[in-house]
């Protein structure tokens, strides 16, 4: 049972440099999420997707894209990436009802120099 | 927005100890829940509590609803190695809406 795929596992970036997070689930489910995750931080929501086709935005969604093109897939764009972008990333999913109970990736962990 | 306090940020203790972790809320929520995070992974669910007064046990954790809706806590029992990790609490204000996390807790068990 795979659940959340992400990738890749970790990378390093040039400022400036696009990048695609990848995100994948095998579940099912209607809901995905970013979140990032940084020391004393917590995790905090970058974008959102209710279902495929729609998207949203999080708490922190400034310097970051998603697409919903489907079900299964929900990558994560950082169209010029800066250094205050370093941290790690995870992408989570939930069913339709949402009680609350979110399935997380590894997780992507991105240092920008 | 909604902000979760939760503490403490870290706590060191011995095995076989008892731990205590709590998250206070600006707003209330309608759903507290409490995940674990394993060094290296990504958060899974511990306990979710759906009812304001509600106490549920999982194993050596216990966790509580608080009666205003605006807290909850989270004890573990006997802690041992595997126990270590960043306890994070999430609140839901109504069903379906999205989570707030707290800040985590870093906990470390010495054997």
């Amino acid at each position: 049972i795979a659940g959340i795929t992400q990738a890749p596992t970790s990378q390093i970036l040039a400022a400036g440099r696009r990048m695609t997070l990848r995100c994948t689930q095998d579940m099912r489910h209607n809901a995905m999420y970013w979140y990032r995750q940084d020391l004393g931080l917590g995790l905090r929501l970058i974008h959102y997707s209710n279902t495929a086709g729609t998207t949203g935005k999080g708490e922190v969604p400034d310097g970051y894209s998603v697409s919903r093109a489907n079900t299964d897939d929900f990558p994560l764009t950082l169209a010029s990436a800066v250094p205050s972008q370093t941290s790690v990333y995870f992408c989570a999913s939930s069913d339709y009802h949402n009680t609350g109970e979110l399935f997380f990736g590894e997780g992507s962990r991105l240092t920008v120099l | 927005g909604q902000q979760l306090n939760q503490s403490p940020q870290s706590m060191f203790i011995q095995e076989g100890e008892d731990v205590s972790m709590n998250c206070t809320s600006s707003s209330i929520f309608n759903t507290w829940l409490w995940y674990k995070q394993d060094p290296g992974e990504g958060p899974v669910l511990l306990i979710a509590l759906y009812k304001a007064g509600e106490l549920t046990s999982n194993g050596r954790l216990t966790a509580q609803f608080g009666i205003t809706r605006k807290d909850s806590f989270l004890n573990i029992s006997a802690s041992i190695p595997s126990d270590v990790g960043i306890y994070f609490c999430a609140g839901q204000e109504t069903s379906g809406s999205r989570l707030t996390f707290g800040e985590g807790t870093q906990l470390t068990v010495n054997p």
